[in-house]
């Protein structure tokens, strides 16, 4: 079984529909991770969360919004969905502390389409 | 701020053929590397990592790396491409707090039979 599922795998939705990506690891990881992947610019940092009560913007997180349900659920909400949403969104989940903590271990991403 | 770039964003070589992916990373202190791999339509892989030590990391699929502090680089290796390499490399450096990963835009590399 994978350590860390996201659902759905794909969705096309419409422009200003709310969408929720989800996330569930089995790691028993404390830390975990939002991302989107666009071409040519990897992935770039959408929100991330050290614990249930810690919840922290990234790089890019104007438009979403997250929820951290429990220590092995994150989920990822756009509002408001628009096309330059379009992208493959990836969870990941890290240990935390130093050294091999900072490994992070990804979901296998949702493809979401924007029209 | 710290960024990745990967100069090369697609490669082709001859199966058979070696293999260099370069990677320049610029990040205040010590850093935290990481080479993925993405084959398409999967998610990420860790192939190898580099935290401290010995700046030569040998990682899964015959891939290594090697860490140069002076040209700020963490270029991936490998002596015999595989078909089955063909796929997406990302390079990527993380921050001593554990939350940041900053990836580079990835090289995809083509595999000629």
């Amino acid at each position: 079984d994978a350590d860390v599922t996201q659902t759905p795998r794909n969705r096309i939705t419409k422009t200003g529909k709310r969408i929720m990506l989800e996330c569930s690891q089995t790691k028993g990881h404390d830390r975990m991770y939002w991302y989107r992947q666009d071409p040519g610019l990897g992935l770039r940092l959408i929100y991330y969360s050290f614990d249930v009560k810690d919840i922290n913007k990234g790089e890019i997180s104007d438009g979403y919004s997250v929820s951290r349900q429990a220590q092995a659920k994150f989920s990822l909400s756009l509002e408001s969905a628009i096309p330059n949403q379009t992208a493959l969104y990836f969870c990941a989940t890290s240990g935390g502390g130093s050294g091999q903590g900072h490994e992070q271990f990804f979901g296998p991403g949702t493809r979401l389409t924007v029209l | 701020a710290q960024s990745v770039t990967q100069p090369d964003i697609h490669i082709t070589v001859s199966e058979g053929a070696s293999l260099e992916l370069r990677c320049n990373y610029s990040y205040g202190a010590t850093p935290y590397l990481f080479w993925y791999v993405q084959s398409p339509g999967q998610g990420l892989q860790l192939l190898l990592k580099y935290f401290s030590g010995d700046t030569l990391v040998q990682g899964i699929k015959g891939f290594e790396a090697e860490f140069k502090r002076s040209q700020s680089s963490f270029n991936l290796r490998k002596p015999s491409v595989h078909w089955s390499d063909a796929a997406e490399y990302f390079c990527a450096v993380g921050n001593n707090a554990g939350n940041m990963l900053t990836f580079g835009g990835g090289t995809r590399l083509m595999v000629k039979p």
